[in-house]
């Protein structure tokens, strides 16, 4: 079956760095999003791997291994308002996105 | 209009009831999406439409239809709703239907007592 997995919780000090990992499966591979979403939004679009490597963006950073199935979130320099849920997509064979349940970062000062 | 929108931002139904919620975008996207998304679940697709006057079905569509007359309007219907139902509905658009970075609406919370 398709899946994708990531922890469901993860607790971090303003100033600090975070890495949220996620590990996917799915009929084929097409490439893997990360979105935040802060409560009672909208997810907002973080970063797109397709290739395997890293993508630097700023204070956000994200990996992708295609042969281990598996990509990462790297938050830098944490602030307060980086406190949301960080979602891992990742599009299967048919082009239609598989979505984790999300990661829940909290920020304490 | 900027972006996407959504309509209504909420809504309390009662089971039974036919309801459908809107969405609007004036991004000129060709592709259209609906989602829902539950409590310790990931967004699970509804429906999509690749370009106007298609539609195709998505991971969980049964009790759900929906329509794309037009570039810029998805509207989602429940003919009649229940419990299950309740959840947080999403509409996104991407460019092109594929790869393409989906960009969400606002959402409507809908709870069906």
């Amino acid at each position: 079956g398709q899946n994708i997995d990531q922890p469901t919780e993860m607790t971090a000090t303003e100033g600090a760095i975070v890495q949220i990992n996620c590990t996917y499966q799915t009929s084929g591979f097409n490439g893997l999003f990360w979105y935040q979403q802060h409560a009672g939004e909208a997810p907002t679009f973080l970063s797109y791997n397709v290739l395997d490597g890293l993508e630097e963006k700023g204070r956000f950073s994200s990996f992708l291994s295609r042969s281990k199935g598996y990509s990462y979130l790297l938050l830098k320099e944490l602030q307060m308002k980086d406190s949301a849920s960080y979602l891992c997509a990742a599009w299967d064979s048919n082009y239609q996105l598989i979505w984790g349940a999300g990661t829940k970062l909290i920020i304490k000062p | 209009i900027a972006g996407i929108t959504q309509a209504p931002t909420s809504q309390i139904l009662a089971a039974g009831r036919r309801m459908t919620l809107r969405c609007t975008q004036d991004m000129r996207h060709n592709a259209m999406y609906w989602y829902r998304q539950d409590l310790g679940l990931g967004l699970r697709l509804i429906h999509y439409s690749n370009t106007a006057g298609t539609t195709g079905k998505g991971e969980v569509p049964d009790g759900y239809s929906v329509s794309r007359a037009n570039t810029d309007d998805f509207p989602l219907t429940l003919a009649s709703a229940v419990p299950s139902q309740t959840s947080v509905y999403f509409c996104a658009t991407s460019t092109t239907p594929g790869t393409d970075t989906q960009y969400f609406g606002p959402g409507t919370r809908l709870t069906v007592l």
